[in-house]
């Protein structure tokens, strides 16, 4: 099974200010990598696809990159909004479909 | 608007089965891959089943592997997860998900929650 690590567990910043959430997977999984964001009480939302392409409705201030094992979500400019948890998800088939534990991003 | 609405949770004792249902409605549900994502109480994301458009193929994480079944109608746009043999450790938000067609989930209901207690 595919591991996902992310990192910081918790980060806390300003609105205004930029995010950066790194996730890393035990082995190579391409481009094969997802962004989700979870309010409390909500469900997921999907934010990145495919490494660094958006979804649909999602701004622009959320960027993806990465390939192969490392991959970085930013928050160019952060709004109050965007105080959440956040997620990365890989799929190399439907067989290995996992998450990563998670970042919460909070006001500081 | 694509809709997933999820039902069936409840509290339910140790060794004991539960049926959930996600009524789809929006889009076209017997085009879409279905999931099953479970969130314990204050824990992350773990995915549970999948199951293809037409219903033919099925895939499971080995935590409910032999105990769950994933099911669909796609007359009624209706995906089932049949719960047997439940522990304390599927206590869990139950979410539902739709498949974009490249394994990510695009869509998702606002779950249903399952206690397992005796």
């Amino acid at each position: 099974e595919i591991l996902l690590t992310q990192s910081p567990a918790t980060l806390s910043l300003s609105p205004g200010e930029r995010a950066t959430l790194s996730c890393r997977a035990s082995q190579s999984v391409s481009s094969y990598l997802a962004w989700y964001q979870q309010k409390p009480g909500q469900a997921p939302r999907l934010l990145i696809y495919e490494a660094s392409n958006r979804a649909t409705g999602i701004p622009a201030r959320f960027s993806g990159s990465g390939t192969g094992a490392d991959f970085t979500l930013t928050i160019s400019s952060l709004e109050p909004a965007d105080f959440a948890v956040y997620y990365c998800q890989q799929r190399t088939n439907w067989h290995s479909v996992t998450f990563g534990q998670g970042t919460r991003l909070e006001i500081k | 608007q694509v809709q997933l609405v999820e039902s069936g949770g409840g509290v339910v004792q140790p060794g004991r089965s539960l049926r959930l249902s996600c009524a789809a409605s929006g889009f076209s549900f017997s085009s879409y891959a279905m999931h099953w994502v479970r969130q314990a109480p204050g824990k992350g994301l773990e995915w549970v089943a999948v199951i293809s458009y037409d219903g033919t193929s099925q895939y499971y994480a080995d935590s409910v592997k032999g105990r769950f079944t994933i099911s669909r109608d796609n007359s009624k746009n209706t995906l089932y997860l049949q719960m047997n043999s439940l522990k304390a450790e599927d206590t869990a938000m139950y979410y539902c998900a739709r498949d974009d067609s490249a394994y990510y989930f695009d869509y998702w209901g606002q779950g249903t929650l399952v206690t397992v207690s005796s």
